[in-house]
């Protein structure tokens, strides 16, 4: 079983769509929570932190539940420039290693 | 401020060939990683230093691949002899403290590595 695992896609909205990616990790002891994106042949850049209670960030929402496993990301008014990979990241309590998942790739149509 | 950096972008060797990447972390972090991507797959963890000192290597593939980071700054990692499963994107992150709560690292371009 993959440490994290996410819905690879493609997922192909139009713009102004909702959408939404899941992602399941493993390890219990797993204790930061992010999702990076990361556009094609870039680098992968840090979208937001999850944190347990939920945060949204301007269209941008992550959820995690910790019982579960489980972390979202909903992403509201798609913009052309929404289109990119989304990868789920989890760090372990006591390393500073993050695991990665393959990403959800997104693509949003005019 | 400059971001990290990563040298050279792309490097096309052969098997049995050696290969350094390097990376320059962003100034000021102690902290630098480096994960690989291969195709088809997730990127993986392979190292951290903090400042010269090897904090967690347990990434590391096999003893064909040497990380250095000589003074703190930058870093290298060699790979000697290149086999073809070394293909792939070699990513090099860093972070500023180690008590940061949550960690944000922050990835340089890659270095996209083929072994012919």
């Amino acid at each position: 079983r993959k440490e994290v695992e996410q819905d690879p896609g493609p997922f192909n909205v139009p713009e102004g769509a909702t959408v939404a990616f899941n992602c399941t990790y493993s390890n219990s002891a797993s204790q930061s929570f992010f999702w990076y994106r990361q556009d094609c042949r870039k680098e992968p850049k840090l979208l937001m932190s999850v944190y347990s209670s939920g945060n949204e960030d301007g269209r941008f929402t992550a959820q995690l539940n910790r019982a579960s496993q489980y972390i979202s990301l909903l992403i509201r008014d798609s913009k052309l420039s929404d289109s990119a990979t989304y990868l789920c990241v989890v760090n372990i309590a006591g390393s500073y290693q993050l695991t990665f998942g393959k990403g959800t790739k997104l693509s949003v149509i005019p | 401020e400059a971001g990290v950096t990563q040298f050279p972008s792309h490097s096309v060797i052969e098997k049995g060939q050696t290969v350094t990447l390097r990376c320059d972390p962003i100034s000021g972090h102690d902290n630098l990683y480096w994960y690989r991507r291969v195709m088809g797959k997730e990127i993986k963890f392979l190292l951290h230093f903090v400042k010269e000192s090897k904090q967690d290597e347990s990434g590391m593939p096999n003893n064909r691949f040497l990380a250095e980071r000589t003074g703190g700054t930058y870093s290298t990692l060699k790979v000697q002899p290149a086999e073809l499963e070394d293909s792939g994107v070699y990513f090099c992150a860093s972070s500023q403290h180690l008590a940061a709560d949550p960690i944000e690292q922050y990835f340089g371009p890659g270095t996209r590595l083929t072994v012919t």
